[in-house]
């Protein structure tokens, strides 16, 4: 089957800093990606739709400047959590459909979690 | 708008007894229905989905789901859990290209 990855996997780092999580389609091409957080206990909320070679859409609420979404290829979609703060910290996930399946087949991938000191 | 709702929180169950995981949605439209299962820090992996048809959908490791309707369910069950069953269970459903989660159900199955 289709498979997602995500990298890094786990991820600290100091208030203040930006992050980057990259999002990678590892056997078939994606021309929409979308990505998730999920705070403990609790389910997982849609941030944006990432569109390839396009801006991407991000849901109401989602600061877009700081949470900047790139995808540059058909295989990689990048989060970028700038000057992160504590209350960023979480559980980040993305998901990718497959052309060769039906758009509600999404592909997970395995998350990041993310600690901001 | 769309939702979702596990009305539990956790679930517990003995091994070997039958489990059920309730979910309940309210969608415009025709739904898609989906339950995924989560292990500790990691992704979503795909149980089941009910698209059309047959309102008794057969899934991974066992699982099945009935959907229903008139009273806007779609529960998650199996006639015998196994330990190895204890995770994070979410219903969701998917419309208009997005999917949206319930707030999961943590399964735990006891020796």
């Amino acid at each position: 089957g289709a498979v997602v990855s995500q990298h890094p996997s786990r991820v600290i780092c100091k208030s203040g800093t930006s992050v980057k999580i990259e999002c990678r389609s590892l056997d078939f091409q994606a021309t929409t990606m979308f990505w998730y957080r999920q705070f403990p206990k609790q389910s997982l909320m849609l941030m944006a739709t990432s569109n390839e070679g396009s801006k991407a859409t991000y849901e109401q609420g989602v600061e877009k400047d700081k949470f900047l979404i790139n995808h540059a290829s058909l295989t990689l979609s990048t989060l970028t959590v700038t000057s992160a703060h504590p209350e960023d910290s979480s559980f980040y996930i993305c998901s990718a459909n497959s052309p060769a399946s039906v758009a509600e087949t999404q592909y997970f991938g395995p998350g990041t979690r993310l600690l901001v000191l | 708008a769309q939702s979702v709702a596990q009305p539990e929180d956790q679930v517990n169950v003995a091994e070997g007894n039958p489990l059920t995981v309730k979910c309940t949605y309210s969608v415009s439209g025709n739904p898609y229905l989906f339950w995924y299962v989560q292990y500790p820090n990691r992704g979503l992996q795909f149980l089941l989905k009910y698209i059309t048809g047959d309102n008794l959908v057969k899934g991974s490791y066992g699982f099945e789901a009935e959907f229903n309707k008139s009273q806007t369910s779609f529960h998650l069950k199996k006639p015998s859990a196994l330990v190895s069953d204890s995770a994070l269970y979410f219903c969701a459903v998917y419309n208009f290209n997005k999917f949206y989660f319930g707030s999961g159900t943590k399964l735990n199955v006891k020796p």
